[in-house]
């Protein structure tokens, strides 16, 4: 069936550099997009969503791009701090306010 | 936004029996969400559960093996039934308080399931 997997399992980054961690989606249908934050012990916290009739989204610190010609999503992350580490997921709204998870990316920063 | 409490927040349980935990939201919501969380995995949705109908479960969850209990528009309980170390998990009860258009889900801090 279709879903949501990512690229890559792992990022490992400089404190204060840029962070991308991307997603794939396969369902053209999707019309809602969700990036989310897992610290370890935690639930899931909302970071940034985005519609598909938009290509980017800013928040603070971060970015999220959609490409809906390949399905691939991205989110940005600015000056990345040691609080950043944690697992992200993207989650795409295949209907009905249905949201299904990606695999999730495990971000380190490294001081 | 919506403040969401999970109890217990872990448990060890034998092989056999039966764990109910629940999930107190502090505001009405119509929409509230089990998802499971294998160690090292992505969320999966169990379940989901509207006040005043039955929880309408995903492929591959049965109501026999997690039954849910959706009482008022702030409390739900999942079940899990006659436990297996498989189902050693996180399980997270989930929000949406979005209305219409909009949608804004929020998750409790999860239950951490092991099954011995």
């Amino acid at each position: 069936g279709e879903n949501v997997g990512l690229h890559l399992p792992t990022l490992s980054v400089q404190e204060g550099d840029n962070s991308i961690i991307n997603c794939a989606y396969s369902n053209s249908a999707s019309d809602y997009f969700i990036w989310y934050k897992q610290e370890s012990g935690k639930g899931p916290q909302f970071i940034i969503d985005i519609r598909s009739n938009m290509d980017k989204r800013q928040g603070q610190r971060v970015t999220v791009l959609l490409n809906k010609t390949v399905k691939h999503l991205s989110l940005q992350i600015a000056a990345t701090q040691p609080g950043d580490s944690a697992v992200y997921f993207c989650a795409e709204n295949i209907g009905n306010n249905d949201m299904r998870f990606g695999a999730g990316t495990r971000l380190t920063v490294k001081p | 936004s919506a403040v969401i409490s999970q109890k217990p927040s872990r448990d060890i349980c034998q092989r056999g029996t039966s764990l109910t935990i629940q999930c107190q939201v502090d505001s009405q919501v119509t929409m509230m969400f089990w998802y499971r969380q294998q160690p090292g995995q992505s969320l999966t949705l169990i379940a989901t559960a509207n006040q005043g109908s039955e929880a309408t479960y995903e492929s591959g969850f049965v109501i026999d093996k997690f039954p849910i209990s959706r009482p008022n528009l702030t409390f739900s309980t999942l079940t899990v039934s006659n436990m297996s170390p498989e189902d050693s998990s996180i399980y997270l009860c989930s929000v949406d308080t979005g209305t219409g258009s909009t949608y804004e889900q929020y998750f409790g801090p999860g239950t951490r399931l092991t099954v011995t």
